[in-house]
């Protein structure tokens, strides 16, 4: 009865290759999101869908390519691997509407690119 | 925009001490915050969150944390430190102006346990 679940845990791949990553809640949530975990910890916000619509693209180069095909799912496809893609990848999902926001994580997802 | 600083970027606790993790943030109004903590090669979990209300609130496993918004900061609390708590921990500040919930983390603080 995993609440956000990622797939696969682990990526290793070579630079420029092209690679997807996987997301799904049970949540019931309406909100989903991308987060991207540096080497020195810090989570930064990649991309917000609400209702399979695109709500918060923060900077991100257009080689990382979100896509919602139901609330359920959001999946993250990146184009032309680089070395600095290198990073875990959370996924996230929340409640929009009500009073409470809280965002729920997935377990990540280690990328490593060679 | 909004903005979080964990200035302690390692924290060394004895088992059974008490501890406090310090979270300052900066935004234009009242924020939501948030604390998650996350072990070794896990995701993330909401230990306790900040919306209205009582400023000293109660999250799961015995933290707790208070809103004292003339310092602008939400300090993590814990009474009695068990070796499992080491982990990294997370303040996150949210917008109010938006159910879609942009978190700003700070960049997080190590504890570490010492028996």
């Amino acid at each position: 009865d995993t609440a956000v679940s990622q797939t696969p845990k682990y990526l290793v791949t070579q630079m420029g290759n092209d690679k997807s990553i996987k997301c799904e809640q049970n949540l019931g949530h309406d909100t989903m999101y991308w987060y991207k975990q540096d080497s020195k910890k810090f989570l930064k916000i990649m991309f917000s869908y609400n209702n399979k619509e695109l709500i918060i693209n923060e900077t991100v180069p257009n080689r990382f390519s979100p896509k919602s095909p139901d609330k359920a799912h959001l999946n993250l496809h990146i184009n032309s691997l680089e070395l600095g893609d290198s990073a875990v990848y959370f996924c996230a999902s929340s409640q929009a509407s009500g009073y409470a926001y809280e965002q729920y994580f997935g377990p990540g997802t280690r990328l490593t690119v060679t | 925009a909004q903005s979080v600083t964990q200035p302690d970027i390692h924290i060394t606790v004895s088992e059974g001490a008490s501890l406090e993790l310090r979270c300052n943030y900066s935004y234009g109004a009242t924020p939501y915050l948030f604390w998650y903590v996350q072990s070794p090669g896990q995701g993330l979990q909401l230990l306790l969150k900040y919306f209205s209300g009582d400023t000293l609130v109660q999250g799961i496993k015995g933290f707790e944390a208070e809103f004292k918004r003339s310092q602008s900061s939400f300090n993590l609390r814990k009474p009695s430190v068990h070796w499992s708590d080491a982990a990294e921990y997370f303040c996150a500040v949210g917008a109010r102006n938006t159910g879609f919930q942009k978190l700003v983390f700070g960049t997080g603080t190590r504890l570490l346990v010492s028996p």
